[in-house]
């Protein structure tokens, strides 16, 4: 069966743009994480949706932000575009919401750069 | 506050060699802990370990748990250059949030 498919692979924004992204989780999983991952602080959680709902959300400030549709895709929305935003944003997929002991798997991501 | 820690931050080893990476925790109602595996982009699943003292075992590579001490491990045995790679270790805690470690950089020559 297909992935977890993310689009786009790459992106180039400039600073005060906003961007959105895009999560296609396997089918028949109502779970999508996103994930936002740069060398110097490995992968970080931004937020968990199940069933159209946000369960988690990380650290992040309120420029990053997300929604999940009817069919589990899942977007994720980042206003006000910073330098510091440039990162591999990856999103992963599973049955279950985490916390029920299910594996997750993860797209290929999405690479932003900021400039 | 939660933080999960991995070390060696990175190693340099050489085909055949058994490696151990470890990862320790401090989290609010741990629920499990994960390792995976990332090449270039997407990282995979290893193994998920929830009770202590239970080896998970994967060809060569191997995982355990100590719930009291707060820490796993993963060994992997006669490595390989398919090996080198970045392992990360996750934790579930209770707040369904995922806390990552920084992850241990393995590089395998041949």
């Amino acid at each position: 069966k297909a992935g977890v498919t993310q689009t786009p692979r790459y992106l180039i924004k400039t600073r005060g743009q906003q961007v959105t992204l895009s999560c296609s989780p396997i089918s028949g999983h109502r779970s999508v994480s996103w994930y936002q991952q740069t060398p110097g602080q490995g992968l970080q959680f931004l937020f968990e949706y199940f069933s159209e709902t946000q369960r988690n959300k990380g650290n992040f400030p309120g420029r990053f932000s997300g929604r999940q549709f009817s069919n589990s895709r899942s977007e994720m929305n980042v206003s006000t575009l910073e330098l510091g935003d440039s990162a591999l944003y990856l999103c992963a997929s599973s049955l279950n919401p985490p916390g029920l002991n299910t594996e997750a798997f993860f797209g290929q991501g999405t690479r932003l750069t900021v400039v | 506050e939660d933080k999960v820690v991995q070390s060696p931050l990175s190693l340099v080893v050489h085909e055949g060699d058994t490696v151990t990476l470890n990862c320790s925790y401090e989290v609010t109602n741990f629920r499990s802990l994960l390792w995976y595996k990332q090449e270039k982009k997407a990282p995979t699943f290893l193994f998920m370990l929830t009770s202590s003292g239970i080896e998970k075992k994967s060809g060569r590579l191997s995982s355990i748990l100590d719930k009291k001490e707060l820490f796993s491990i993963l060994n992997i045995t006669a490595t390989q250059t398919g090996d080198s790679a970045v392992y990360l270790c996750a934790v579930e805690a209770g707040n369904n949030d995922m806390r990552f470690g920084a992850g241990t950089r393995l590089t395998v020559k041949p």
